[in-house]
C-alpha cells in the first residue's frame, strides 16, 4: 500500500463547476497535510495546508480533513481553465521542519472552457 | 510567501561530468532543506534531507557518494551530481521551511532540469 494515494485522473470538469480531489494516507501518525498545484515543467506551488479535522477555506479552495478515515480532499469552486494542472497531496508525520513531505502521485485536473 | 531559488534552472552535460545545483532561501533562514527528484509523469521522490552544519540524511536507494549534499549556511544547500549518467536526467527540486513563521508549510524552489547526454 502506498503511503499517500491519489487517483491519477484525468479529472475533467466544465468551467464554473466544482472540482473534487481526494487523497488517502496510510500513516495514522500523520499530522500535517498539504495540497500543491504543479503545472507541467514547473515545481509545486502550495495551495492549502490543513492540520486539524474539518474544513478549511481559502478563496475558491476548501480543504477537508478526516483523520479517523485517513482522508483529505480539496474542493475547487468555480473552476477555471487556469486551474488545469496536476494536484499533489502531501503528508507529514510530524510538525517539525526536519521531516520531509511524502507525496501522492498526483491527480491531473482538466477544466474544459 | 517565502522564496526559494535554484540555480541553474536547467543544465545539459556530458556523461561522466559533475553538476552542482544550488538552493537558496532568499528571505528566511532554513536549518533544513530537502532535495527531491521527479521523473516525467511521476511524483516527487525525496532524495535526501540536508541539515545545516551536519551530514545529510539520504533515502534508501540514493547513493550518497554520487549525490553530494552540502548545507554550508542557513540559506544555502548544494547538490552535486557526480559522474552523471543519462539515467540521472531528471527534474531536481529543493524545498525549505521558514522556521520563523507560524505555519508548517514547505516552499519549493523552481527546480533544475538536468539532461545528461
Amino acid at each position: 500500500q502506498k503511503e499517500v494515494e491519489q487517483n491519477s485522473g484525468p479529472l475533467s470538469v466544465p468551467e464554473g463547476a466544482i472540482a473534487s480531489l481526494n487523497c488517502t494516507y496510510s500513516d495514522r501518525g500523520s499530522q500535517s497535510f498539504f495540497w500543491y498545484r504543479q503545472y507541467s515543467g514547473k515545481s509545486p506551488e502550495l495551495i492549502m495546508s490543513i492540520y486539524s479535522n474539518g474544513d478549511k477555506e481559502d478563496g475558491r479552495f476548501t480543504a477537508q480533513l478526516n483523520k479517523a478515515s485517513q482522508y483529505v480532499s480539496l474542493l475547487i469552486r468555480d473552476s477555471q481553465p487556469s486551474d488545469s494542472a496536476t494536484y499533489l497531496c502531501a503528508v507529514n508525520r510530524g510538525d517539525t521542519g526536519r521531516r520531509a513531505l511524502t507525496f501522492g502521485s498526483g491527480t491531473r485536473l482538466q477544466v474544459q472552457p | 510567501g517565502a522564496v526559494v531559488s535554484q540555480h541553474p534552472s536547467w543544465v545539459i552535460c556530458k556523461s561522466g561530468t559533475s553538476v552542482k545545483i544550488e538552493c537558496r532561501s532568499l528571505d528566511f533562514q532554513a536549518t533544513t532543506m530537502f532535495w527531491y527528484r521527479q521523473f516525467p509523469k511521476q511524483s516527487l521522490m525525496l532524495m535526501a534531507t540536508s541539515n545545516e552544519g551536519s551530514k545529510a540524511t539520504y533515502e534508501q536507494g540514493v547513493e550518497k557518494d554520487k549525490f553530494l549534499i552540502n548545507h554550508a549556511s542557513l540559506t544555502l544547500s548544494t547538490l552535486t551530481v557526480t559522474s552523471a549518467h543519462p539515467e540521472d536526467s531528471s527534474f531536481y527540486i529543493c524545498s525549505a521551511r521558514d522556521l520563523s513563521g507560524s505555519g508548517r508549510s514547505r516552499y519549493f524552489g523552481p527546480g533544475t532540469r538536468l539532461t545528461v547526454l
